[in-house]
């Protein structure tokens, strides 16, 4: 499986765009780029998927690069309460639910 | 539709032991997986269960096992506990169908190894 780096922290102010990378050079043609987050003393939280076009949802926008060696998530209006830990998988479909996460990135939302 | 549920939220148990841990998936959902945390191995998959069999495996010892009923209610359990067995064992539930991405997960079991 392709591995994928993210910074460890991020702040952001609230009511601004939160842009969080993730960098997946190895991907491969058949893995799609996953978004989870998890909120302190919760479980991970699905948020988005993409394998190559961009991809919106009522929580957060996903750009996936045209070569796909990276990509970001936006969370277009970030609030206290999207603070959490945010991770980037990238999987096969067919073994989306064998999910494996590193560190992430924490995403601190300032008031 | 209420969430994914896991009985015990917090266990302690003493090192050589076993201990069973259970999870209620959301109505309808058919596949449950189970996952540990810890802080420095990060989340790792276990095992995934559908139609009360294992379909997918992770790379973890036989003391690790499950069981999914027919109500897709799922146990894990692991024998002969170790200290490096203290971890958030978490479980997620997903819809039927082998290309279901989404998963839903539950709060999570915090087990203590002493």
């Amino acid at each position: 499986d392709a591995k994928t780096t993210q910074p460890p922290s991020m702040d952001c102010a609230e009511g601004r765009a939160a842009n969080l990378p993730c960098n997946h050079s190895t991907i491969s043609g058949n893995e799609y780029v996953y978004w989870y987050r998890q909120i302190h003393s919760q479980g991970p939280q699905y948020i988005i998927h993409g394998l190559k076009n961009n991809e919106t949802n009522e929580m957060a926008s996903l750009i996936i690069t045209e070569d796909r060696k990276s990509s970001t998530l936006i969370l277009p209006h970030a609030t206290l309460r999207d603070t959490a830990v945010y991770y980037c998988i990238v999987r096969p479909l067919d073994s989306a639910r064998q999910l494996t996460f590193g560190s992430g990135t924490q995403l601190t939302v300032l008031p | 539709k209420a969430g994914v549920t896991q009985t015990p939220r917090y266990l302690i148990k003493t090192r050589g032991q076993q201990v069973t841990l259970s999870c209620s998936p959301i109505s309808g959902h058919r596949s449950v997986s189970w996952y540990q945390q810890t802080p420095g191995q990060g989340l790792q998959f276990l095992f995934e269960y559908f139609s009360e069999t294992q379909r997918n495996k992770g790379n973890f010892p036989g003391r690790f096992s499950g069981r999914q009923f027919s109500n897709s209610r799922s146990e894990m359990n692991v024998s002969t506990l170790e200290l490096g067995d203290s971890a958030l064992y978490l479980c997620a539930s997903s819809p039927s169908g082998r290309d279901s991405y989404e998963q839903y997960f539950g709060p999570g079991t915090r087990l203590t190894v002493t």
